[in-house]
């Protein structure tokens, strides 16, 4: 199962975008990256999740490198709201053994 | 309607007793897991169920023993309970294991906070 690496903080300020990496530099070919979001008191809620290159929601842009070594989880203006912890995992769906350690996740802190 | 729902949200106990986490999921989904978040957020499975069966088991002490009635239900029983286990345990599920245009969202409930004193 690919590692990844992601920084353990971020900090920003409401209106900005806030971009935050994850490396996984073992990805396996058949691996996709998705993104978790949670916050305090709560369970991980499914962000965004994407195989090559660029997919966007109405929440998140994820922008993956041809290499796919790496991913970067992109948030437009952020909102105090989203003050949380974000994973990355990587994993094979179509296996059953894509859903493993997340990983510690980078807590994302928004000032007003 | 809570979509996965654990119960229960607190609990607090002393070492060496035995103690269980229930989780019901309404979502119709096949697949249902445990995990353990510690005190630095890592989030780990530890087990998955398929359609009741077992199809994950990740090195977790066999004190620690989970049951699926049916496919809407995935209890965690952890016996002679010891410090290390106080964690946030969470229930999660989704729609199945296996591959096609599923993406695999986990749904997650909000998690059963167990310390052992």
């Amino acid at each position: 199962l690919a590692k990844t690496t992601q920084p353990i903080s971020m900090d920003s300020y409401e209106g900005q975008e806030v971009n935050i990496t994850c490396s996984h530099n073992n990805i396996a070919t058949n691996d996709y990256i998705t993104w978790y979001q949670q916050f305090p008191s709560q369970g991980p809620r499914f962000i965004i999740q994407g195989y090559k290159t660029k997919v966007t929601n109405e929440v998140a842009s994820l922008f993956i490198p041809a290499d796919r070594k790496s991913s970067t989880l992109s948030l437009p203006r952020v909102s105090l709201s989203d003050t949380a912890v974000y994973y990355c995992l990587v994993g094979d769906l179509n296996t059953g053994r894509r859903a493993l350690t997340f990983g510690s996740g980078t807590r994302l802190q928004v000032q007003p | 309607d809570t979509a996965v729902s654990q119960t229960p949200k607190y609990l607090v106990t002393q070492m060496g007793n035995d103690k269980s986490i229930k989780c019901e999921q309404n979502l119709g989904h096949d697949t249902m897991y445990w995990y353990k978040q510690d005190s630095k957020k890592f989030l780990k499975i530890m087990f998955s169920y398929n359609n009741k069966e077992l199809i994950i088991n990740e090195t977790v002490p066999n004190r620690f023993s989970p049951k699926s009635p049916d496919k809407a239900h995935l209890n965690l029983h952890i016996n002679s309970l010891e410090l290390g286990d106080s964690a946030v345990y969470f229930c999660a599920s989704s729609q199945d294991p296996w591959g096609g245009r599923n993406t695999g969202e986990l749904f997650f409930g909000e998690g059963s906070r167990l310390t052992v004193l």
